[in-house]
This record gives structure tokens, C-alpha cells and sequence, in this order.
């Protein structure tokens, strides 16, 4: 069964420092998202992508945060200055058209900022 | 803003027992979502509602959806220990000016089942 995947799994950096999260969405997938859930708190959208433009995104995605799908596969998240309050489970989800489908989740990076 | 509260907020059942999940949208909901999570992974996807009324069912899994009551609930028929986790309900914005596959997310069941 196609599945989204996630590296790292986990990844501790120092505030400050730029980090890049990676996805490979579902091959047929068009739209692609990040989400984040800060522990014990909700899981909060980020941003949604397609056709190598953001559709939407959150007041949370500011201009440290930026995305790219740099080939046929891959899906990035970068957090340019990392700071304590990036820390969180990041989950990468992709559906398959835009309209009301299934949106299939990753099984997320945890960010520890240090 | 759309907020989904969740309850109960944590429940504890014996094997073999029914319970109900409950999802209350403070705006008129639209399309649904049920997902499931263990603690510190995914969300795996279990159900999507579209229509008011709407019910949908897999294994011992059913979910519905009140649209008048801005509404949804998740029953799952003798429980298993398989099933413990969390469950968190999500709404889309499509039928609101403008779409979207933003999903906004409720505050999450955990369900623990006892032997």
C-alpha cells in the first residue's frame, strides 16, 4: 500500500540553525502539506503546495519557513533560523486532487531545537 | 476561525465494550475527517464525511455526521485493545467561499482499552 515517508525520523539542531525536513508524498498525489503539533497541543496546519506554488498557508508559516519540491518526489520543509518554539512533531500529508479527498499523513520528524 | 472540541477527552474501556466519540464544530461543517493516532506517530486516516446524515463504516468502526447539530461521532462496536489511541477529527473548508484543503484539527480523544 503507497505510503507518504518522512526523514529524519529525528532531528535535533541548535537554535539558529537552518533544517530541512523531507516527504515523499504518494506517487500520484497533487497536493501536498505540512502540518505541525507542538506536544500536547493540536496538529495545526502549515502550509498546502501544488503545482510548485503554496495554495495556502498559516499565519504560522512565516518567512522563516519556506517549501520546495526540488524533483519528481521529494517535498521539502526548511526552517531557515530555527528557534526553542519550532520544536514540535512536523507530519508531511498529501491527497490526491484538490477538492474533498483523503489526505494521507506521514509518520512525522520530531524538531527538538536545543 | 472554525475550533472542533472533542469528548471525551480520554476514555478507559474494558475489552469488548461500545463507546461513542464525540465531535462538535463551532461553525456548520462540511466535509469531516477521522483519523487515528499512537501516541508520538502519524495520523492514520480512517473516514471521510461529506453529507449531512452521512454514515460510514469499516470494521467495527462507524462515524456520522449531523450536519444540523454540527456534529460528528465515531463509534466503535467491542472494543479491542488494537483500537487504544488517539483519535482526532478534522474539518475541511470546502462549501465555504473560497475552499480549501486546509484541514483544521480538534483537540483529540485518547482511548485506552483494558483486558
Amino acid at each position: 500500500e503507497p505510503e507518504v515517508t518522512q526523514t529524519p525520523s529525528h532531528q535535533v539542531t541548535q537554535m539558529g540553525q537552518e533544517v530541512i525536513l523531507r516527504c515523499v508524498p504518494i506517487s500520484n498525489h497533487l497536493y501536498f502539506y505540512w502540518y505541525r503539533q507542538i506536544l500536547g497541543q493540536k496538529v495545526e496546519f502549515l502550509v498546502s503546495f501544488y503545482n510548485n506554488e503554496i495554495s495556502e498557508k498559516s499565519e504560522i508559516f512565516d518567512d522563516q519557513f519556506s517549501v520546495e519540491r526540488p524533483d519528481g518526489s521529494n517535498f521539502t520543509l526548511k526552517i531557515r533560523s530555527t528557534k526553542l518554539e519550532d520544536s514540535a512533531m512536523y507530519f508531511c500529508a498529501s491527497s490526491e486532487a484538490w477538492g474533498p479527498y483523503e489526505q494521507y499523513f506521514g509518520p512525522g520528524t520530531r524538531l527538538t531545537v536545543t | 476561525s472554525q475550533e472542533l472540541e472533542q469528548s471525551p477527552q480520554s476514555l478507559i474501556v474494558q475489552e469488548g465494550k461500545n463507546l461513542t466519540i464525540n465531535c462538535t464544530s463551532s461553525k456548520t461543517l462540511y466535509g469531516l475527517y477521522w483519523y487515528k493516532q499512537k501516541y508520538g506517530e502519524g495520523l492514520i486516516f480512517l473516514m471521510m464525511l461529506q453529507k449531512g446524515g452521512e454514515e460510514k463504516s469499516h470494521e467495527k468502526i462507524t462515524a456520522k455526521l449531523d450536519e444540523k447539530k454540527q456534529q460528528s461521532s465515531l463509534h466503535i462496536t467491542a472494543s479491542q485493545p488494537s483500537h487504544a489511541g488517539i483519535y482526532l477529527c478534522g474539518a475541511d473548508k470546502w462549501g465555504l467561499t473560497g475552499g480549501g484543503n486546509k484541514l483544521t484539527f480538534g483537540t483529540g480523544t485518547q482511548l485506552k482499552v483494558e483486558l
